[in-house]
């Protein structure tokens, strides 16, 4: 595709339901990030992966997060057990270096989760 | 912790007036910078990528510094459009701290016709 695809693009869940959220990085982009962004905040950064290597998880909140990219291209972050605390805005970014130096990243659009 | 703070929190000016807003990070450790523009509804867009002290970046009308020693920046926009309307947002990545990038909770520019 042409850019960076996320879906849902809106998610309402109930608490305590599980959620799956879905990132299409850009074709061929090596690096895929996700965030997550509180109201009011700046993304923050919740794990790293290098094709399908997830190099960096440290900042998934619990355990309770979880994230997977199989084959190197999609990836889906998965929350079990939602909590009100979990309703953010979940971002994904793609980048075709494997060292986020020099290069720009694309973003998707997002997903805004509400947990009810 | 490392905090990368962003002032101001948001910014109203009228069409044609220049602005410019600023980033700071720890001075220690700095590996990069970047800066987004976030429109409402639509995807971050990266503006710049900063690497080396004493950098500056210009894009159009937009422009930004970097200063690692100090550790700060400022973006700069001249004569400011109501298409400029958005959040700009900083994220600082360390020679430490594996590829987290830590974002600052941005700058929200709103330009009136």
């Amino acid at each position: 595709g042409a850019g960076v695809s996320q879906s849902p693009r809106y998610k309402v869940a109930k608490r305590g339901q599980d959620v799956a959220l879905r990132c299409d990085p850009i074709s061929g982009h090596v690096s895929l990030f996700w965030y997550q962004q509180a109201l009011g905040q700046g993304p923050e950064f919740l794990t790293y992966f290098q094709n399908e290597a997830q190099l960096d998880k440290s900042g998934l909140p619990s355990d309770r997060f979880f994230a997977e990219r199989p084959e190197g291209s999609v990836s889906t972050l998965k929350i079990q057990r939602t909590q009100q605390e979990d309703s953010a805005v979940y971002l994904c970014a793609s980048s075709s270096y494997s060292e986020l130096i020099n290069t720009e990243a694309f973003f998707g659009q997002g997903t805004r989760l509400t947990v009810v | 912790i490392l905090n990368v703070e962003q002032s101001p929190q948001s910014l109203h000016v009228q069409e044609g007036d220049s602005t410019n807003f600023t980033c700071s990070f720890p001075s220690s450790n700095f590996y990069a910078l970047h800066w987004y523009r976030w429109e409402t509804a639509k995807s971050p867009e990266a503006l710049f990528v900063m690497t080396l002290n004493g950098d500056e970046k210009k894009k159009g009308r937009i422009s930004a510094t970097l200063n690692t020693k100090e550790g700060y920046s400022y973006l700069y926009i001249k004569g400011s459009q109501p298409e400029d309307s958005a959040t700009y947002l900083c994220a600082f990545r360390g020679r430490t701290g594996g590829f987290k990038t830590i974002f600052g909770a941005g700058t929200r520019l709103f330009v009136k016709a």
